[in-house]
């Protein structure tokens, strides 16, 4: 069963980057078609997505964030990271990665949405 | 940048009851549509993807359907285990992958 994990520092100031990685087990993420994602929840809030990867290495980030963000991968060591620039109070959340692509064995068809996702990490910018 | 909402924000909801939740996108997404459930605390769970098809482990009494702008989730006969929040997902690809969540509907007992 493919499981992901969150790994990064819980606290971080304003105006740093905030840094955080996804270990991906029992898949690797430089085969098949899936891509890897960042999204985020402000406590009490709803989800936002941040991004995503493909294999290829080619990344997608949301408009609203897109300027502060980096998507990449480390295939020797199965993991995909994040680096969000100039963080402030508003980027507190929650922070989950996610394997985006669901594949229908009766379509063949790989669908993008968010069947596993990790655990997710909180992360509070503050000084 | 298209735009998810959904309706209500809260449902209280008596075990038992049918639920209906909705989904409406600012512009049209097809079939390119997924529902999520989220307890407190824990990761989201994908539900429904391609507006209408469950996901592998979902139970039947779970169901969508629509296509374009309007969506809807059903649950035919509530269960305590189904107390949530919803969320609604679109994952368009042209003309750049764009992915937004609708801000959820919390289903709370009655």
């Amino acid at each position: 069963q493919v499981q992901l994990q969150e790994s990064g520092p819980g606290l971080v100031k304003p105006s740093e980057t905030l840094a955080l990685t996804c270990t991906v087990s029992r898949y690797s993420i430089s085969s098949g078609s899936y891509s890897w994602s960042w999204i985020r929840q402000p406590a009490g809030k709803g989800l936002e997505w941040i991004g995503h990867i493909y294999a290829s290495g080619k990344s997608n980030s949301n408009p609203s964030l897109e300027s502060r963000v980096t998507i990449s991968l480390d295939t020797s060591k199965n993991q995909f990271s994040l680096n969000l620039r100039s963080v402030t109070a508003a980027d507190s959340a929650v922070y989950y990665c996610a394997r985006e692509g669901y594949y229908d064995h009766l379509t063949g068809i790989l669908y993008d949405a968010f069947e596993i996702w990790g655990q997710g990490t909180v992360v509070t910018v503050s000084s | 940048e298209i735009v998810m909402t959904q309706s209500p924000a809260t449902l209280s909801v008596s075990p038992g009851e049918r639920v209906t939740l909705s989904c409406r996108a600012s512009q049209s997404v097809t079939s390119n549509l997924a529902w999520y459930q989220q307890k407190p605390g824990q990761a989201p769970r994908l539900l429904i993807y391609a507006a209408s098809t469950r996901a592998t482990g979902i139970p039947v009494r779970f169901s969508g359907s629509g296509s374009g702008t309007d969506f809807t989730l059903t649950i035919s006969s509530l269960q305590s285990e189904d107390f949530a929040v919803y969320y609604c997902q679109h994952y368009n690809n042209w003309p750049l992958a764009d992915r937004s969540f609708g801000p959820g509907t919390k289903v709370d007992i009655k």
